[in-house]
Parts: C-alpha cells; structure tokens; sequence
C-alpha cells in the first residue's frame, strides 16, 4: 500500500515570501499521479496543482509550482509570493495509474501541512 | 466548479440511529467517491463507485454501505451509526472518463453522534 508523508504539521511564512511544503511517498509503482489539495477554513477542499509521474517537467499553476523528484519519491510544493488568501491547509495525494480494485481506487492523502501567512 | 452537492452539511444524531448522507451530481460523471476527514488522519476512502449499481470497498469501509441507483446520487449510509463515526464526509467525482482524472470534491458534511 501507498503511504504519503507530510512531515511539516505547520508552516509560516510572510506575506509575499516564498514557502516550501514537504511531501514524500512511498510507491513501488513507477506510474502513478501526484495532487496538492488546499482546504481553507471553509472547509471546500480545492485542488492546487497534479503532477503525472511519466512527466519529467515540474508542474505549475501561477504562484504555485511543485519540485518533482522521482527517484527520491519527493514531491515538493513552492507557493511564491505568499498572499494572505493562501493561509489553509494543504494536503499532498497520491493515486495509483489505472483501476485495480480492492480499495485502491481513491487517493491517498497525507495528513497535512498548515500553512500560516503573517502579514 | 465540479457541480457536486452533499445533503445535509451539517447532521447531529445519536448513537444507534440510521443515518444515511446523499452526493448529487450534475455532470454525468462515472467515477464517485466517499472519504472521511479526521484530525491527524487526512481523508481516508470509504466506498467508491465505478458506474450505477456498481460499487466497492476503500481503506475504512466498515460500518458503511454505499449504493447507487442512478448517475447523479451516491449514498452513504451508516446502519447504525457510533462516536467514532463522527466526522466529516466529503464526496468526490473524477472529471472526465477516466478513473485517474482529477479529482473534485464537494463541500463536506460535518456529521456528530452522540
């Protein structure tokens, strides 16, 4: 079974500094997909980027880009520029290429990083 | 936007009681999902859905029953539900066709038994 390790239960940072969040797996797979989710304190859980596996170039939404290290199962999340709005927590998941039952079918998420913006 | 809705948001009940939460749907997506969200836990897949009357177990389904009798609603129901049931619910969709798309979840509901 996949295991998904956050190992920052919380993070600060200043307004407009730039932040790193820890995310590594653990996988035999070598296909695979990779998902940061934010949860906000309204609770809706948003994605924030996807990485496939079989891509060697790193993912990247606006201020949110992610480093991709494959062999060292690493999956890393830089948020640029900190805005206030991005205060929440943020969740690393991991999902398995393809179907294969047996209740391998949804994401395994990691527990978590909580991100603090101080202005 | 993924156009997913979960009744009721918010549900306190007693321990023993039948409980069931509803996910709806508007885009005719196949692949649906129940997870539960815990302190310390993350979210954890309860049950998931592959298509209409076709569903199986996640990582913590016992205590739960899920069904499916049309695209647009999956169940979750919790036969007679325990403290340790206590916790919030999200349902999600895969956006597109495929099992392995994105996927989207709804806004939660926050279910007590006391």
């Amino acid at each position: 079974a996949q295991t998904v390790t956050q190992s920052q239960p919380e993070m600060s940072v200043q307004e407009a500094e730039t932040v790193t969040l820890s995310c590594t797996y653990d996988t035999s797979e070598s296909d695979y997909y990779l998902f940061w989710y934010k949860q906000p304190p309204s609770r809706q859980m948003i994605l924030v980027i996807r990485q496939e596996a079989y891509k060697q170039q790193n993912a990247t939404e606006n201020r949110f880009s992610v480093n991709f290290q494959k062999a060292a199962k690493s999956f890393s999340l830089k948020i640029s520029d900190s805005q206030l709005g991005d205060a929440a927590m943020y969740f690393c998941a991991y999902r398995s290429q393809g179907y294969s039952g047996g209740g391998a079918d949804g994401l395994t998420f990691g527990k978590g990083t909580h991100l603090i913006i101080q202005p | 936007d993924a156009g997913i809705t979960q009744s009721p948001r918010h549900k306190v009940t007693e321990t023993g009681t039948p409980v069931t939460l509803r996910c709806h749907q508007t885009e005719n997506h196949r692949y649906m999902y129940w997870y539960r969200q815990d302190p310390g836990h993350g979210l954890r897949l309860i049950h998931y859905s592959y298509g209409v009357k076709d569903t199986d177990k996640g990582e913590v389904s016992d205590g739960y029953s899920v069904s499916r009798s049309k695209t647009e609603d999956f169940l979750l129901t919790l036969e007679s539900a325990t403290s340790s049931q206590t916790s919030v619910y999200f349902c999600a969709i895969s956006e597109g066709g495929q099992v392995t798309d994105t996927q989207y979840f709804g806004p939660g509901t926050r279910l007590t038994v006391l």
